[in-house]
């Protein structure tokens, strides 16, 4: 079993559509969540951490459930820009140890 | 830009040849991490490294490849007699150096490796 999960999509959506992202993860000692977004394999960029109360930046909602091991994304108000690769990624445990442990991505495109 | 700076953006090597990849990381960051991502594939940890230290090698392939991160300037990833699959994007990552695991990494824009 995959340590991060995703399903690869694609996800095709018009403008304006709310969309969903699921990722699953198989370390339950896992410590920190994020979502990243990668354009067409260029350098990843942060969107944002998920914490488990939830957190809301703008247009995006990530929610972490750590009983069920599952984070998911929710982009509302799709735009045309939001086009690209979103990445599911998690810290294996505390302490010292920081890698980055990479879900496979779940490709969005948005279309007009 | 003080952002993470990795040179050269592309770099073509051939079969045998000795590939360098260099990381500067942002500024007052003192971890850097490589990751690697091979064509069609996801993005790989390779190596987590603290200046003159090595924290994490573990997704370090146990031939030829090799890393390090000297007290004065850039982290250095380094491939000996490259082969084809070693083609990939590798990207180069750093974040402060405090205790939390939750800092989020801020990458490069990657050197594009090609082997003929």
């Amino acid at each position: 079993r995959k340590e991060v999960e995703q399903d690869p999509g694609p996800f095709n959506v018009p403008e304006g559509a709310t969309v969903a992202f699921n990722c699953t993860y198989s370390n339950s000692a896992s410590q920190s969540f994020f979502w990243y977004r990668q354009d067409c394999r260029k350098e990843p960029k942060l969107l944002m951490s998920v914490y488990s109360s939830g957190n809301e930046d703008g247009r995006f909602t990530a929610q972490l459930n750590r009983a069920s091991q599952y984070i998911s994304l929710l982009i509302r108000d799709s735009k045309l820009s939001d086009s690209a690769t979103y990445l599911c990624v998690v810290t294996p445990r505390a302490g010292n140890n920081r890698k980055l442990i990479w879900g496979l991505g779940t490709s969005l495109a948005v279309n007009p | 830009n003080a952002g993470v700076m990795q040179n050269p953006r592309h770099l073509v090597r051939r079969r045998g040849q000795e590939a360098r990849l260099r990381c500067s990381p942002m500024k007052g960051h003192s971890h850097v991490y490589w990751y690697r991502q091979l064509p069609e594939e996801g993005l790989k940890f390779m190596v987590y490294l603290q200046k003159e230290n090595i924290i994490d090698e573990s997704g370090m392939p146990k031939e030829r490849f090799s890393a390090e991160f000297p007290k004065e300037g850039p982290s250095i990833l380094r491939i000996q007699q490259v082969v084809r699959g070693d083609s990939a994007a590798y990207f180069c990552a750093s974040s402060p150096g405090t205790s939390y695991s939750n800092q989020p990494q801020h990458f490069g824009d990657g050197t594009r490796l090609s082997i003929l």
